[in-house]
């Protein structure tokens, strides 16, 4: 079944500066990819998607960069804020693992002030 | 709109019992998918329905089970309760079943088994 590991598990930056977090994905029939931020006290919610036909993406802050052929995905995030503080987690989702979306082991992110 | 809502939101038992946890999805999402998250670990999958029918099922013990209403709520039920099953239940649910698309997720039920 599918596989998708996160790094890294933590990561602190100074305000203003950009975070970048790498997954790695293993079943090559998953086509969509998606990024979710956790808040405490909440449940994960769909920051930004990427679709297997697309290398990249881009809304305001966040962007999200697919090598399908790597097998491997990222997200930026430009001019972090503290409220950008929380645990995000990447996933992939496709026909060969049944639609079910694998969530990676998720990244707590500190953005100091 | 009302999100997709989760009851309890705690709840603490004892080792043997057994848990019912519930969800109502968002208005028109036809699909429900239960996961769990232990803490500092990403959300594990353990049930997708779709249209009241069994859709996936992850890596999880026969304890666990659950099922979809006619009004596309749901159940997941855990019996015989383990130490090890103390997380975070988080139920999400989304329009439909196919390759692409956004799981909306609950504040979920947090488990606590002692």
């Amino acid at each position: 079944g599918e596989n998708v590991e996160q790094h890294p598990s933590t990561l602190s930056v100074q305000e203003g500066d950009s975070a970048v977090i790498k997954c790695t994905y293993s079943d090559s029939a998953s086509n969509y990819f998606p990024w979710y931020k956790q808040e405490l006290g909440k449940g994960p919610q769909l920051i930004i998607d990427i679709r297997s036909n697309v290398g990249e993406k881009k809304d305001q802050r966040i962007a999200v960069t697919l090598n399908k052929t790597a097998k491997h995905f990222s997200l930026h995030i430009t001019e972090t804020q503290p409220e950008d503080s929380a645990v995000y987690f990447c996933a992939a989702k496709g026909r060969a693992g049944g639609f079910k979306t694998i969530f990676g082991a998720g990244t707590r992110l500190f953005v100091k002030a | 709109d009302a999100g997709v809502t989760q009851s309890p939101t705690h709840l603490i038992k004892t080792r043997g019992q057994h848990v019912t946890l519930r969800c109502s999805p968002i208005s028109g999402h036809k699909s429900v998918s239960w996961y769990q998250q232990v803490l500092g670990q990403g959300p594990q999958f353990i049930f997708q329905y779709y249209e009241k029918e069994e859709r996936g099922r992850g890596n999880f013990p026969d304890r666990f089970s659950a099922r979809q209403f006619p009004n596309y709520s749901s159940e997941l039920n855990v019996n015989a309760l383990l130490l090890g099953d103390s997380a975070l239940y988080l139920c999400a649910s989304s329009l439909a079943e196919g390759a692409v698309g956004e799981l909306f997720f609950g504040e979920g039920s947090r488990l606590t088994v002692l």
